[in-house]
């Protein structure tokens, strides 16, 4: 069975310094890999999607994730935190080879200190 | 072009009471699906289609769940009798095909949610 773990569910960080989120998977097949973040009483956005194409993947924001497979993981990065990057983020795997049903990780929120 | 809607935004009601919940997805697309969000977890599958047909209905957690998409449109999510329990955040995705694509717009939009709360 598919999973996603979010191994920190909260982190807090200055403005301008480096993000990280991390995420680790575990799925049967070659995965289909997601970030979405989830601003206050607002829908579901994505950041960046992995799906077997180049390792290291640009999303909107400057936010990039890379993928490794040996480790399982798909790690969240941003090289400068803003105020307005506060959020929740979500990691999520797809369910199956067709990426239509998504598992989501259960959360890290992000909090950006003055 | 418009996104994702879902209507109402928010919901109370009393338990025992039977609610719907409205999804309009974006215009011609082909897929949609239904999550449960509770507060401070992930969401949480409950039922997919591709046009009118229900694909998967694996994630509804009871036969008082039901889904509908009649027209391969407008989706709407029945919960009958509700309890305290089915209180949480639902929310609503399309996507524009079914199937296999590589292509970053070829994924899943969310709409922004309806507050279930049942008393």
């Amino acid at each position: 069975a598919q999973s996603v773990t979010q191994l920190d569910s909260h982190v807090s960080v200055s403005e301008g310094t480096p993000v990280l989120l991390r995420c680790n998977y575990s799925s049967s097949y070659s995965p289909s890999l997601f970030w979405y973040v989830q601003h206050p009483n607002k829908g579901l956005q994505l950041l960046l999607k992995y799906t077997s194409a180049a390792t290291l993947v640009k999303g909107i924001n400057g936010f990039e994730a890379e993928f490794k497979k040996s480790e399982t993981s798909f790690h969240l990065t941003k090289p400068s935190a803003h105020m307005s990057d506060a959020a929740e983020y979500f990691c999520v795997v797809s369910l199956d080879n067709y990426g239509q049903n998504f598992v989501f990780g259960p959360g890290t929120r992000l909090s950006v200190l003055p | 072009g418009a996104g994702v809607s879902q209507s109402p935004r928010y919901k109370v009601t009393k338990r025992g009471q039977d609610v719907a919940l409205r999804c309009d997805p974006i215009s011609g697309h082909v897929s949609l699906y239904w999550y449960r969000q509770a507060l401070g977890q992930g969401p949480e599958f409950l039922t997919y289609f591709n046009y009118e047909a229900q694909q998967d209905k694996s994630g509804l957690p009871n036969d008082r769940f039901s889904a509908e998409r009649p027209e391969g449109s407008i989706s709407t999510l029945t919960i009958q009798r509700t309890e305290q329990r089915d209180s949480a955040m639902y929310r609503c995705a399309s996507r524009r095909l079914a199937g296999v694509s590589m292509s970053i717009a070829d994924t899943q939009y969310f709409g922004p949610g309806t507050r279930l709360t049942v008393l």
